[in-house]
């Protein structure tokens, strides 16, 4: 079936250390973003890529990294530099970009930082 | 103040009740997303619109352009129906802007 895998779907980190979350599309979409979510907030962006070997700074990138070398992958990296990076993390991907269609959503990634 | 506001925060409910979840806007928009959160935190898209009404199943969405107001009505309500629901707006190229979410719980 088509879709968008996530993981680990929990993740706990000491302070100080990177950690990378995993996001995997078998959709073919072209444009793919990454989200933070925190209690009583709605979603931010922190990333997002329209092509492969392209992506750019959403609203909340500090402390953040990405890389999009498959047109199916589109890997988020909390770095050390991230200074609340406890939250939960959504990857969402949509074929032409948002002002062209919906968006699919993976299962999300809790990360936890020690 | 938020640029998407939804209404109410929390809503509890008795099985086959109608249920009604609002959104409103403050800036000017393209298009308006509804979603659904489930527990275990995955997201669905349940509607894209930008005028008029939409329609599946038992779920209904509608907006106001002129007013910047939608709302997601959901018929005979049942406790599976129970989930956070997302507003998000569209306002631009790779922009939404989400609103905080309404959670809904349906009780038998």
């Amino acid at each position: 079936d088509g879709g968008i895998t996530q993981s680990p779907k929990y993740l706990f980190r000491k302070e100080g250390q990177n950690v990378t979350l995993s996001c995997e599309q078998n959709l073919n979409h072209d444009a793919m973003y990454w989200y933070r979510q925190d209690p009583g907030q709605g979603l931010r962006l922190i990333y997002y890529s329209q092509i492969v070997n392209d992506f750019q700074k959403g609203d909340i990138a500090e402390g953040y990294s990405v890389s999009r070398e498959k047109k199916e992958s589109f890997p988020l990296t909390v770095t050390s530099a991230q200074k609340n990076p406890t939250a939960f993390y959504l990857c969402a991907s949509s074929l032409g970009g948002i002002d062209t269609g919906e968006l699919f959503f993976g299962e999300g990634s809790r990360l936890t930082v020690l | 103040k938020n640029e998407v506001e939804q209404s109410p925060q929390n809503l509890t409910a008795q099985e086959g009740e109608f249920i009604t979840i609002n959104c409103s806007y403050s800036v000017g928009i393209s298009a308006l997303h509804w979603l659904q959160q489930h527990p275990g935190g995955g997201i669905v898209s349940l509607f894209m619109l930008s005028s008029g009404k939409k329609k599946h199943g038992r779920l209904i969405a509608t907006i106001n352009i002129q007013e910047k107001h939608s709302s997601l009505h959901i018929t005979a309500s049942h406790p599976r129906d129970s989930a956070v629901y997302i507003c998000a707006v569209r306002r631009g190229a790779q922009k939404l802007v989400f609103g905080q979410g309404t959670r809904l719980t349906i009780n038998p």
